[in-house]
């Protein structure tokens, strides 16, 4: 099965960036999508199709992939983006989430 | 706007049935996929279950519940269920719902329910 790997935590000075690496085989070639979860809350889309952001989601949020390698880079961070990320892969007829990330802003 | 209310969460026994449901406003129910994650406590996302709008070959699911959940919809309702038997321990988790982007799965989830907690446990 494909599994997508991501560190277990980021930690990031306040106006710092952040970045997030989700990674598996050949993951440039699919579409990856990022999920950002703050405690007792249900996930919100971040990034979609690789680079995109939704209607709403900061500018400072924003994503790239090639390779084996995909990544969610966060500027200037804020407080407020504490929280657990996730990418997310469709592969073989089901979806994969990574691994997950816990981003502290010091 | 959109909005996905999952209910049906409880306490059940190992070994035991239950049915979560998930209702959907705001949007055309019948013209997009569904799907159900799950989040232990503690632990990371998983994907459970997915459908189509046609149903048959557009249903899948994670191995880990394969043959013992079931995935169905009634567009009549704007609803998503979810049957869950023979639960186990490791099936305790919340359980969101989440839209797809079109018809088909496969896409991305976008916007989830606030999620409904199972809790399996004797």
């Amino acid at each position: 099965s494909y599994e997508l790997t991501q560190p277990l935590s980021v930690s990031v000075a306040l106006g710092q960036t952040a970045r997030i690496t989700c990674g598996a085989n050949n993951i440039g070639s699919k579409n990856v999508h990022w999920y950002q979860q703050k405690p007792g809350q249900a996930p919100v889309l971040v990034i979609y199709r690789d680079n995109n952001r939704p209607s709403g989601i900061p500018e400072r949020f924003s994503g790239s992939n090639s390779g084996n390698t995909a990544t969610l880079t966060i500027s200037r961070a804020q407080g407020g983006d504490e929280a657990d990320y996730y990418c997310l892969v469709w592969d073989s007829n089901i979806y994969v989430f990574g691994t997950g990330t816990k981003v502290s802003v010091l | 706007e959109v909005q996905l209310l999952e209910s049906g969460g409880a306490l059940v026994q190992p070994g035991g049935s239950l049915r979560l449901s998930c209702t959907a406003s705001g949007f055309t129910f019948s013209s997009f996929a569904m799907n159900w994650v799950r989040q232990a406590p503690g632990k990371g996302l998983e994907w459970v279950s997915g459908m189509s709008t046609s149903g048959g070959i557009g249903t899948n699911y994670a191995d880990s519940v394969k043959g013992r959940f079931t995935i169905s919809r009634d567009n009549s309702k704007n609803t998503l269920y979810l049957q869950m038997n023979d639960l186990r321990a490791e099936d305790t988790a919340v359980y969101y719902c989440a839209k797809d982007l079109l018809a088909a799965t496969g896409y991305w989830l976008d916007p989830w329910g606030q999620g409904t907690q199972v809790t399996v446990s004797s």
